[in-house]
């Protein structure tokens, strides 16, 4: 398996554009994670899906942020419109989903945004 | 408020010696704690699980230990080499199944040959 798959691995953009990351999950895998990395506050959780379906998005810091999972596939993270306080490594994983298990996440290689 | 404190941002070792790691929470009743290691321009890597029942885990030079009464995990790589240079995150679990982790900012450990 080619592991977690992440595109672009580096995006920059101006203030107000819209910016689309993609993922595609590990096969098989029944969660999916989207994180955000920066300097000051480190990796944070901001959404994730369980079979396709958004469990938990509190994490989402407001309502440019947005999140789909059209498939078990294919997962998408929305910034409309980006803002420079959005720049950061965003990061997709998955995992799998057996029951009462604590499963390592898999995670992709990261996009790079930079908002200017 | 609830923290998760990881010793120091960075920490130099010489090549040989043991590297201790540690993640210390405040206000957390983790079911397990993970670490990871990430590489520069790379995503995190899974290296152990420990559960609250299991006081020490190990794999190859790799050690971990869990404290759930001073809430404090400790991460040893012994016989450190360059090669173990990287950042090491702590991420604790916060209930027994497949739920979210939540990272601690890391350690920049840097084995010096």
């Amino acid at each position: 398996d080619a592991g977690v798959i992440q595109s672009p691995r580096h995006e920059v953009t101006e203030m107000g554009q819209e910016v689309t990351l993609r993922c595609k999950p590990i096969s098989g895998h029944d969660y999916l994670f989207w994180y955000r990395q920066t300097m000051m506050r480190g990796l944070e959780l901001l959404i994730y899906f369980n079979n396709n379906v958004p469990i938990d998005d509190s994490g989402m810091p407001e309502d440019r942020f947005s999140a789909k999972m059209p498939n078990a596939s294919f997962s998408t993270l929305k910034i409309q419109p980006s803002e420079p306080r959005d720049s950061a490594v965003y990061f997709c994983a998955s995992s799998p989903g057996t029951s009462g298990g604590a499963n390592e996440q898999f995670f992709g290689p990261g996009t790079r945004l930079t908002v200017l | 408020s609830q923290k998760i404190e990881q010793n120091s941002e960075a920490l130099n070792i010489q090549e040989g010696k043991t590297a201790t790691l540690t993640c210390n929470y405040t206000n957390y009743s983790p079911a397990y704690l993970q670490w990871y290691r990430q590489d520069p321009g790379r995503g995190p890597v899974f290296l152990l699980l420990i559960r609250e029942n299991e006081k020490e885990k190990r794999k190859e030079r790799l050690k971990v230990t869990f404290d759930t009464t001073l809430k404090q995990s400790l991460f040893h790589i012994t016989a450190s080499q360059p090669a173990d240079s990287a950042t090491y995150l702590c991420a604790l679990g916060l209930l027994s199944g497949n739920t979210p982790l939540v990272f601690g900012k890391g350690t920049r450990l840097s084995v010096i040959a």
